[in-house]
């Protein structure tokens, strides 16, 4: 099956620090990836959807100058949670949908983000 | 507005006992609805979509337009079944997916 790989799985920054993780799609193009938040015992909150070559397309409410995601290739997106702070602290997940498979999101392991 | 709503965050079932996961969903067009597992210490996945009509794991869900429900059932439980079980809705006209909040199945020996 399609995987997708998310690094690093565990971060610790001090406040004002900016963290880049990485999502890749291991085994097939991903056109579109998907960007989402995890606070704890809650449900995942879509932040943004990732489109190859263009700029992403963040939901209401997320931070476009907070939270940089760039799709520069079919296999790579990064989010840059940029002058971290502690409320940024959470857990960040990835996912991607090969073409015509709507719906059906291959998922990162998830990055558990911690600001000091 | 699209929501998913799952009423029960935790649920507690004996092995080989019948399991039912409530889900229900608020959409105005026609839903396509999916349920994403996730095991401890694993990550998201796909477990089923109701267009396929499949069974996946001994699970089964119906989508019921009726009642705006796609309810997740399995008629004996096993301890593996023990996840987070979280049901989906896909956003019309795009490919995102709106997330219930979840619920934790634990399933007793």
């Amino acid at each position: 099956g399609a995987v997708v790989s998310q690094h690093p799985s565990r971060v610790i920054c001090k406040s004002g620090t900016s963290v880049k993780i990485e999502c890749r799609s291991l085994d097939f193009q991903a056109t579109t990836m998907f960007w989402y938040r995890q606070f704890p015992k809650q449900s995942l909150m879509l932040m943004a959807t990732s489109n190859e070559g263009s700029k992403a397309t963040y939901e209401q409410g997320v931070e476009k100058d907070k939270f940089l995601i760039n799709h520069a290739s079919l296999t790579l997106s990064t989010l840059t949670v940029t002058s971290a702070h502690p409320e940024d602290s959470s857990f960040y997940i990835c996912s991607a949908s090969q073409q015509g498979a709507r719906g059906e999101l291959f998922f990162g392991e998830g990055s558990r983000l911690t600001v000091l | 507005a699209q929501r998913v709503t799952q009423p029960e965050k935790l649920l507690s079932v004996f092995k080989g006992a019948p399991v039912e996961l409530k889900c229900n969903y608020s959409y105005s067009g026609s839903p396509e609805l999916f349920w994403y597992v996730q095991y401890s210490r694993q990550r998201l996945q796909l477990l089923l979509r109701h267009i396929s009509r499949e069974s996946i794991k001994g699970f089964t869900a119906d989508l019921n337009k009726g009642e705006t429900s796609f309810h997740l059932k399995k008629p004996f439980a096993q301890e593996e079944d023990s996840a987070m079980y979280y049901c989906a809705l896909l956003q019309g006209g795009s490919e995102k997916l709106v997330f219930g909040k979840g619920t934790k199945l634990t399933v007793n020996p």
